[in-house]
């Protein structure tokens, strides 16, 4: 079964960071680009950030550029998120998504999110 | 950056009947090489993550019941549910996967019974 599982997220103040991870199982994790898709409490849905799968080219949105850094251990079957210089406005729901090859594309498989708040 | 905009924002509709969500985006999402639009539709259900429903505007998703059919090429699509069903209730998400990310997504619909 294809799963992903996110963990890392928790309470953190302004100007803070903090580590996102997303474990995946039940597909060839090296030959699929990934994404982070976030959703603010009562917002819709945000990508944030995406990473091809072997070649590992790397995508921002204008939001977080320069602030988060996404990476892969394909040896882990693992996707990370580095988030830094964090802001409240950066407090949601994260979201670990597979795309349907190794180029970003449709997300065909979502993990269950983790949640990151952002707050003195 | 292409922005997708859906209309209505929200939609009561009446059990068994159709609904309708359409989604527009700032610049073509059709792919001339291969005649594709790089378009996908998302369902949202309360307390769960987003699941693929639509992809290549109008190619169902495995699993997904054939109620749910996707149309439109170009900048303008649409989502169809031919007979709403209880378990339809969610909010509904368009997004764009043309050319290099950033992917933005529609604001949402959200559809509700009547």
């Amino acid at each position: 079964e294809v799963q992903l599982v996110e963990s890392g997220g928790g309470l953190v103040q302004p100007g803070g960071s903090l580590r996102l991870s997303c474990a995946a199982s039940g597909f060839t994790f090296s030959s699929y680009a990934m994404s982070w898709v976030r959703q603010a409490p009562g917002k819709g849905l945000e990508w944030v950030s995406g990473i091809r799968g072997s070649e590992g080219s790397t995508y921002y949105a204008d939001s977080v550029k320069g602030r988060f850094t996404i990476s892969r251990d394909n040896s882990k079957n693992t996707l990370y998120l580095q988030m830094n210089s964090l802001r409240a406005e950066d407090t949601a729901v994260y979201y670990c998504a597979k795309h349907n090859w190794g180029s970003p594309g449709y997300m065909d498989v979502w993990g269950k999110g983790t949640t990151v708040t952002v707050s003195s | 950056d292409i922005v997708m905009t859906q209309s209505p924002d929200s939609l009561a509709v009446s059990l068994g009947e159709r609904a309708t969500i359409n989604c527009k985006s700032s610049q073509s999402v059709l792919y001339s090489s291969n005649n594709k639009n790089y378009l996908g539709w998302y369902q949202q259900k309360p307390g769960q993550p987003p699941k693929l429903l639509i992809y290549w505007a109008s190619t169902r998703e495995s699993g997904v019941p054939d109620r749910f059919s996707g149309s439109g090429s170009g900048t303008d699509f649409t989502l169809t549910i031919s007979s709403l069903q209880a378990e339809d209730v969610a909010v509904y998400y368009c997004q764009q996967y043309y050319s290099t990310p950033p992917h933005s997504f529609g604001q949402g619909t959200k559809l509700e019974i009547k």
